[in-house]
């Protein structure tokens, strides 16, 4: 079946707009992250949801960073007034349930904040 | 704080060698421990997951786990070209309350050299 899908593939955003990146999980993957890496850095966690429950946002650097997933498959990650250094891949990933599932990823969306 | 230490390298091979990627993790109730690859301006991708102390094979890649000294391993028999990438470590604490966040390592650079 397909497999993990982010859009847009690439962002280009100014200083101070708002963005909305998209992610459509493997149908069926009850669990769903978001990453943000840096260039030649490893996925650093942001948050994590279960369903459409979000039970894990500790990752969030900041309250301009929101995401959501209100049916309990697409995710959207909306950060807010966009900064500089909000300049990175993001990228979500899903999985399943069970107890060694391993996380399929998209291909991430590079945002540029200029 | 939990972590997750690779050597960065890079790590230089010729074609045909054995290359031995290394992690090695904080937290002695990890449980799960996966090996991801990133090829440049990709997503990582899934090589192999490893849960028991020992060797777990698959085609050319053995992982290898050593809970009691915290220690896993990648093996790439018979490198290729073709395996050049970044190579990160990942591991599952499995925190309480069900809540599989992965801490990853920042990657090892694999070059297989022609």
């Amino acid at each position: 079946g397909a497999g993990v899908s982010q859009s847009p593939r690439y962002k280009v955003a100014k200083r101070g707009q708002d963005v909305a990146l998209r992610c459509d999980p493997i149908s069926g993957h009850v669990s769903l992250f978001w990453y943000q890496q840096a260039l030649g850095q490893g996925p650093e966690f942001l948050t994590y949801f279960q369903n459409e429950a979000q039970l894990d946002k500790s990752g969030l650097p900041s309250d301009r960073f929101f995401a959501e997933r209100p049916e309990g498959s697409v995710s959207t990650l909306k950060i807010q007034r966009t900064q500089q250094e909000d300049s990175a891949v993001y990228l979500c990933a899903s999985s399943s349930r069970g107890y060694n599932s391993p996380l399929h990823f998209g291909n991430g969306t590079r945002l540029t904040v200029t | 704080q939990k972590e997750v230490e690779q050597n960065s390298g890079p790590l230089s091979v010729p074609e045909g060698a054995i290359a031995s990627l290394n992690c090695t993790y904080s937290d002695r109730g990890s449980q799960s421990f996966f090996w991801y690859r990133q090829y440049s301006g990709k997503s990582p991708e899934l090589i192999m997951f490893i849960y028991s102390n020992g060797d777990k094979e698959d085609g050319r890649f053995t992982a290898q786990l050593n809970k009691a000294s915290q220690y896993v391993s990648l093996l790439i028999r018979d490198s290729q070209p073709s395996d050049s990438a970044t190579y990160l470590c990942a591991v599952d604490p499995l925190e309480a309350g069900n809540n599989r966040k992965l801490i990853w390592g920042l990657g090892t650079s694999l070059a297989v050299n022609p």
